[in-house]
């Protein structure tokens, strides 16, 4: 099996606090990790693509200081949303790509007050 | 531009056949289709793949035209638990392990008692 897990399922935090969000591979090793981001009742859109050892490739109009994205380890990938806004409230799912297929995690709610 | 296309919403009574279409008039020749879905506040869930033969596992059957221009998930017998978005995405197997995941509108299937 590849099963991606995610880490928290919600979350709730206050404005101009920081959120971090745990992505791992739990049975096998991911070299690369994506991050998407989800609206309601919009498609997943790729935020940023994760690479072991090495930065994160961000899409075009995320910004990579807002969004720190650390690939520490071949099972781990965190996203840390800084100075959350409540416009950053969305649906946030990671994703790790094993030989040639993606398997995504759960999802992350994260909600801004 | 857009590799698939796909109706926006479909319905579906409990118990009968749930049948998705999906348009890639474009397909190239080494491009598989694959089918995920995406149940609400989860990730998305992996179904079913296939080249050009029809495919039929535990989940659902894929049905792809002889000219490969459209294809056909079958849900055999839907239940209210096959409520989510359905979505069909062609790529190829690479090798090199480059593939990202990309996700167009899909179809938001609603299955109703």
């Amino acid at each position: 099996g590849a099963v991606v897990s995610q880490h928290p399922s919600w979350v709730i935090c206050k404005s101009g606090t920081s959120v971090k969000i745990e992505c791992r591979s739990l049975d096998f090793q991911a070299t690369t990790m994506f991050w998407y981001r989800q609206f309601p009742k919009q498609s997943l859109m790729l935020m940023a693509t994760s690479n072991e050892g090495s930065k994160a490739t961000y899409e075009q109009g995320v910004e990579k200081d807002k969004f720190l994205i650390n690939h520490a380890s071949l099972t781990l990938s965190t996203l840390t949303v800084t100075s959350a806004h409540p416009e950053d409230s969305s649906f946030y799912i990671c994703s790790a790509r094993k030989s040639t297929e993606a398997f995504f995690g759960q999802g992350t709610r994260l909600t801004v007050v | 531009d857009a590799k698939t296309t796909q109706p926006p919403s479909m319905d579906c009574a409990e118990g009968r056949a749930a049948n998705l279409p999906c348009n890639h008039s474009t397909i190239s020749g080494n491009e598989y289709v694959y089918w995920y879905r995406q149940i609400h506040s989860q990730g998305p869930q992996y179904i079913i793949h296939g080249l050009k033969n029809n495919e039929t596992n535990e989940m659902a059957s894929l049905i792809i035209t002889e000219d490969r221009k459209s294809s056909t998930l079958i849900l055999p017998h839907a239940t209210l638990r096959d409520t989510a978005v359905y979505y069909c995405i062609v790529r190829v197997l690479e090798s090199g392990g480059s593939y990202i995941p990309t996700f167009g509108r899909g179809t938001s299937l609603i299955v109703h008692p």
